[in-house]
């Protein structure tokens, strides 16, 4: 079966880089249609998706935040990576990751269990 | 981008009766491209229905979707104890894909 967890620091300071790595099984990342995104949701809000890598490696990133995130994979470790510069505590949320359904549009049929990350000095 | 508005934000319904949430789209939504979660406290998003109206493996027949271009609706025909969270749509038939801003089905 499909899993994906999350793994990265809970607290950050401003000004800060994020990396956050979403490990995965039960798919790979090599094969035609797959992708992994990331979503956000700050505490007591509305979900935020902010990045997607193809099994082709093209990438799309959420044009609000675009200058401040990189999305890679490692195929071979099964691992999805998300990196934030310039992290601010409004950054502050529930960082998931998700498997998309690997037809037609982007929406996401596995998700991890998210990982709480927040900002502050 | 498109802007998704999801009405009403809180729904007081009881077990039994039928819940009928919306989605309105700010543009047209492209191929209804639409899609619903359902999140409960402490836990992921769940997909529901995508397509606008084809039920995800495993989900109940009492979930269904409707609509098209800027109006789509979740129905669930009788609400199970079990069916009381917070309810997302999403569209990605444009760039970037985009969440509303949820309701929030509560016991009354």
């Amino acid at each position: 079966q499909i899993t994906l967890k999350e793994s990265g620091p809970t607290l950050v300071k401003p000004t800060q880089t994020l990396t956050l790595t979403c490990t995965f099984s039960g798919f790979s990342l090599s094969t035609s249609g797959v992708g992994v995104g990331w979503i956000r949701q700050p505490p007591g809000k509305a979900l935020e998706w902010l990045a997607l890598i193809y099994w082709d490696d093209d990438k799309r990133y959420s044009p609000s935040l675009k200058s401040r995130l990189t999305i890679t994979k490692d195929t071979s470790k099964n691992q999805v990576v998300l990196t934030m510069t310039n992290m601010d505590p409004v950054d502050t949320a529930t960082y998931y990751c998700a498997h998309r359904r690997p037809w037609g549009g982007v929406t996401f049929d596995y998700w991890g269990q998210g990982t709480l990350v927040t900002v502050s000095s | 981008e498109i802007v998704l508005t999801q009405s009403p934000a809180t729904l007081s319904l009881s077990p039994g009766e039928r819940a009928t949430l919306s989605c309105g789209a700010s543009q047209s939504v492209s191929s209804s491209y639409l899609a619903w979660y359902q999140q409960k406290p402490g836990l992921a998003p769940r997909l529901l229905i995508y397509d606008a109206s084809s039920r995800a493996t495993g989900i109940p027949d009492r979930f269904s979707g409707s609509g098209s271009g800027t109006d789509f609706t979740l129905t669930i025909s009788r609400l199970e104890p079990e069916d009381f969270a917070v309810y997302y749509c999403q569209q990605y038939g444009s760039s970037p894909n985009t969440f509303g801003q949820g309701t929030k089905l509560e016991i009354k």
